[in-house]
């Protein structure tokens, strides 16, 4: 069974950082592309952040130049380094799998297929 | 960044109706759009992918159309766990993003 199990939320004050953990069962982090999504209370989806099985990896301009998306072959996890943390950080962060998935050859599309249950980012004073 | 808008934001509805979400996308994305479903309190869960292509396991009471810049999730005969939050999210560019979201309520 294929299951991400997000850690490391916690209630941190403006200016400070937390680093997210995202630890993969049933699947390669090394193999696949996986990425970060946060939800505010009573908000929408936010995509965040992306690293492709080559290593690659793109931010979206919210977090661009404070957050950092990595991951460790070793511990098969993939982690969200955030720093300079502001109040509308506050959210639910999400791990999630992006998957090719089948069409009609030759072409193919990519989804969020596999979710984690999430951890809670709280900043405040 | 490719921004997507979705419409309505919200609709009331009740069990048996048809319902449409639609999503408009700033540029063309070809068929690269993915729906997803949220229920309260739940994780977002993949509905349809590449536009019109059902994700395994959902039921076929549920569909996307669409290319290019707009596109449409159909829940036919609404059941009472399709009360929920609806998702559109463009796969297109490296920056993927979501739009708003529209709930679906009685």
């Amino acid at each position: 069974e294929i299951q991400l199990v997000e850690t490391g939320g916690n209630l941190v004050q403006p200016g400070e950082s937390l680093r997210l953990s995202c630890a993969a069962s049933g699947l390669t982090v090394s193999s696949i592309d996986m990425t970060w999504v946060r939800q505010a209370a009573g908000k929408g989806l936010e995509w965040i952040s992306i690293i492709y099985s080559d290593g690659r990896t793109y931010t979206g301009d919210s977090v661009k130049g404070r957050f950092t998306i990595s991951r460790d072959e070793s511990n098969n996890s993939v982690y969200l380094q955030m720093q300079s943390l502001r109040a509308e950080d506050t959210a639910v962060y999400y791990c999630a799998r992006r998957k090719k998935l089948p069409a009609t050859a030759p072409y193919f599309y990519y989804a969020l297929d596999v979710w984690g249950q999430g951890t809670t980012v709280l900043v405040s004073s | 960044d490719i921004q997507m808008t979705q419409s309505p934001s919200s609709l009331s509805a009740s069990v048996g109706d048809r319902v449409t979400i639609t999503c408009r996308a700033s540029q063309n994305i070809a068929t690269s759009l993915n729906w997803y479903q949220q229920q309260p309190g739940k994780v977002p869960k993949l509905l349809v992918y590449g536009a019109a292509r059902l994700q395994d396991g959902v039921p076929s009471r549920f569909s996307g159309t669409g290319s290019g810049t707009d596109f449409a999730l159909t829940i036919t005969s609404l059941q009472p766990e399709d009360f929920a939050f609806y998702y559109c999210q463009q796969s297109y560019s490296k920056w993927l993003t979501f739009g708003g979201g529209t709930k679906v309520e009685v």
